[in-house]
């Protein structure tokens, strides 16, 4: 079965600098990768998704993540943060059969 | 209304009560899903319906009882809950079941069992 390991349950960073959030999967078959982000008393939304195209995906708020098998991970990386981007986000890798599993969640901090 | 719609936001209830809650999906999508979320752990998959048929159950105990008459209503009934029950259940939707694609999630009922 597929899982995924978010490095760090905490990050705090800095208005305008780079946010870096881990991920590490495991999946018997090629996976599909996920990145969530959870606002407070909302539901989880999706920032970006890798399905087997292009291995740096780009998705909604400046947001990217990039595919590595070598290193079976994916990380989410913003160049410059901003105030809004304070939430937790959470990883997640599906196989084909839409069991998708989640990560324990990294809640984002930026200072101002 | 749009995307995917869960009632109660907000539900406390006594371990002797019996309450429901309720999950709409406006999306036209043929799976849906419940999970639960608790401070410090991962989503937890409780179940899964593809065009209304329960395909999985993921050892959630008797007292979490789901239905789902159609394929844009879900509901979790709910039944002599235990505090360690409290969280935050997640409704979920996505459009083809046995393809992986991106779920659609509700805001989520708070339940606090006491």
């Amino acid at each position: 079965a597929q899982s995924v390991t978010q490095l760090g349950s905490h990050v705090s960073v800095s208005e305008g600098a780079l946010v870096l959030l881990r991920c590490n999967y495991s999946s018997s078959v090629p996976p599909y990768l996920f990145w969530y982000v959870q606002y407070p008393n909302q539901g989880l939304q999706l920032l970006l998704k890798y399905t087997s195209a292009a291995t740096l995906v780009k998705g909604i708020n400046g947001f990217e993540a990039e595919f590595k098998k070598s290193e079976t991970s994916f990380h989410l990386t913003k160049p410059s943060a901003h105030m809004s981007d304070a939430a937790e986000y959470f990883c997640a890798v599906s196989d084909r059969n839409n069991d998708m599993r989640f990560g324990a969640g990294t809640r984002l901090t930026v200072k101002p | 209304e749009t995307g995917v719609t869960q009632t109660p936001r907000h539900l406390v209830m006594g371990m002797t009560n019996k309450k429901s809650l309720k999950c709409e999906q406006h999306l036209g999508h043929n799976a849906m899903y419940w999970y639960k979320q608790s401070a410090k752990k991962p989503l937890e998959l409780m179940f899964v319906y593809n065009f209304k048929e329960q395909t999985e159950n993921n050892s959630v105990p008797s007292r979490f009882s789901p239905e789902c008459p159609n394929s844009s209503h879900l509901f979790l009934h709910l039944h002599t809950l235990q505090p360690e029950d409290s969280a935050l259940y997640l409704c979920a939707s996505s459009q083809d079941p046995g393809v992986a694609g991106e779920l659609f999630f509700g805001e989520g009922s708070r339940l606090t069992v006491l």
